[in-house]
């Protein structure tokens, strides 16, 4: 089964430039998420879609993060403009529909963005 | 809203010795507990999960972790480490309320030296 694809790893821009990233789920999942995870912390939710909708986007800077989820499947997430606080690891995970008490996320090997 | 602390941010072990990672969580409501690991440039993967039944859980690569009401923690042990457990460990919460919104510590370290 292949797993959570996300693209690209990496990426280096300078401030007040554009980023996107793309996230393919694992096929059948309905439920995907963004994480940002900087440096020496946990993962923090940015947003979290439920098929095509959106059920919390609370954490979402959305002055400059943006992200969609056409037709249920995968997934990008935007920044535009980027600021030297972006730089991160953004995580894409999937799951299971929510209502199937599993709570498992599988996650994707991250795109790492470094802000100059 | 639920929270994770996660009280030690390094944790160094030698090797086949024992070790603990501590988590405590806050919620009002139902939750699932989960441990997960992330090796250097990789994403994260799941450990083990508690999501009812028995308070005991075992995960994989040995470890297991012990849910506690009325602590509110849940608590990663491993009897013998090895160097490749060396990693980070996110103890992470998902309250039971329909959105499964899952929130992360921000992670410990656990360093395993020869």
């Amino acid at each position: 089964e292949a797993g959570v694809a996300q693209s690209p790893r990496y990426k280096i821009i300078e401030k007040r430039q554009s980023v996107a990233f793309w996230c393919n789920p694992i096929s059948g999942h309905a439920t995907l998420y963004w994480y940002q995870q900087i440096l020496g912390q946990g993962p923090k939710l940015l947003i979290q879609f439920q098929n095509n909708g959106v059920v919390d986007d609370s954490q979402l800077p959305k002055d400059r993060f943006s992200a969609e989820r056409l037709k249920g499947v995968d997934s990008t997430l935007k920044i535009q403009p980027a600021k030297l606080e972006d730089s991160a690891v953004y995580l894409c995970a999937s799951s299971l529909t929510a209502g199937v008490r599993t709570g498992e996320l599988f996650f994707g090997e991250g795109s790492r963005l470094t802000v100059l | 809203a639920q929270s994770v602390t996660q009280l030690d941010s390094q944790v160094p072990v030698f090797e086949e010795a024992p070790v603990e990672l501590r988590c405590n969580y806050s919620s009002s409501v139902s939750v699932y507990l989960f441990w997960y690991v992330q090796y250097p440039n990789q994403g994260l993967q799941l450990l083990l999960k508690y999501l009812s039944g028995s308070t005991l859980v075992k995960g994989i690569n040995g470890f297991e972790a012990e849910f506690n009401k009325s602590q509110t923690s849940f608590h990663l042990r491993k009897p013998s480490v090895h160097i490749s457990d060396t990693a980070e460990y996110f103890c992470a919460v998902s309250e039971d309320t329909g959105g499964f919104k899952t929130i992360f510590g921000a992670g410990t370290r656990l360093f395993v030296k020869a």
